[in-house]
């Protein structure tokens, strides 16, 4: 069973810290790998993916990729009480996408 | 660029009954996606397609479920009869193709007496 793992938390940090998520994968025919913001009650948001080994970084959002370790991670800076919600990590080879079941993260006013 | 488009956004049923789903992708998207999504759990893939073309629905219950994807564009997800473990989010995704990045639609929540 190809699985992806997620610390389902809650992950609280003080407004302004660096959050830090952390996702692992089993498929080692995984190619690409995605993180999505779910609000409550809403639906999955795409706020990065990452194809190649090492860091992507758009704003305040940055994501690691190590293939060898088979490891993702999203590190939030500069976080802000609207980033409040649930991060889902998804890994996408060969002919399915598997998503993890999400780490809550709660920052702290 | 519109999204994904679904409907209904909620729906509630009596058991035994008929239900159906209706979603609309990013104009251009040829993959679909339709996933169900319990509380506390990630979307778990029900059908996938290609075109008008089903090529993973491994994970439907077909003695219940029934989809398709007429012309290639818009989508329609059945239930019948529905049951009380079907209560749950039912969302619709699309992307350029498979393993590039998805885009879901507002889901509908499906309550089931």
């Amino acid at each position: 069973q190809k699985e992806v793992e997620q610390n389902s938390g809650p992950l609280s940090v003080p407004e302004g810290a660096i959050a830090s998520l952390n996702c692992t994968y089993s498929d080692r025919g995984s190619q690409s790998f995605f993180w999505y913001r779910q609000y409550s009650g809403k639906s999955p948001e795409l706020i990065m993916f990452i194809y190649s080994n090492g860091d992507k970084e758009d704003g305040r959002f940055t994501a690691q990729l190590n293939k060898a370790s088979q490891y993702v991670s999203l590190l939030i800076r500069d976080s802000q009480p609207s980033d409040s919600a649930t991060y889902l990590c998804a890994a996408s080879g060969g002919f399915k996408t598997i998503f993890g079941a999400g780490t809550r993260l709660f920052v702290k006013a | 660029e519109a999204g994904v488009v679904q409907s209904p956004r909620y729906k509630i049923i009596e058991k035994k009954q008929p239900v159906a789903f209706w979603c609309n992708p990013i104009s251009g998207h040829n993959t679909l996606y339709w996933y169900l999504q319990n509380l506390g759990q990630g979307p778990e893939l029900l059908i996938r397609y290609e075109n008008e073309e089903a090529v993973d629905d491994s994970q439907l219950p077909k003695d219940r479920f029934s989809a398709e994807r007429l012309k290639g564009v818009d989508s329609t997800l059945k239930i019948q009869p529905a049951e009380l473990g079907d209560s749950a989010v039912y969302l619709c995704a699309s992307s350029r193709g498979l393993n590039y990045e998805q885009y879901f639609g507002p889901g509908t929540r499906l309550t089931v007496t």
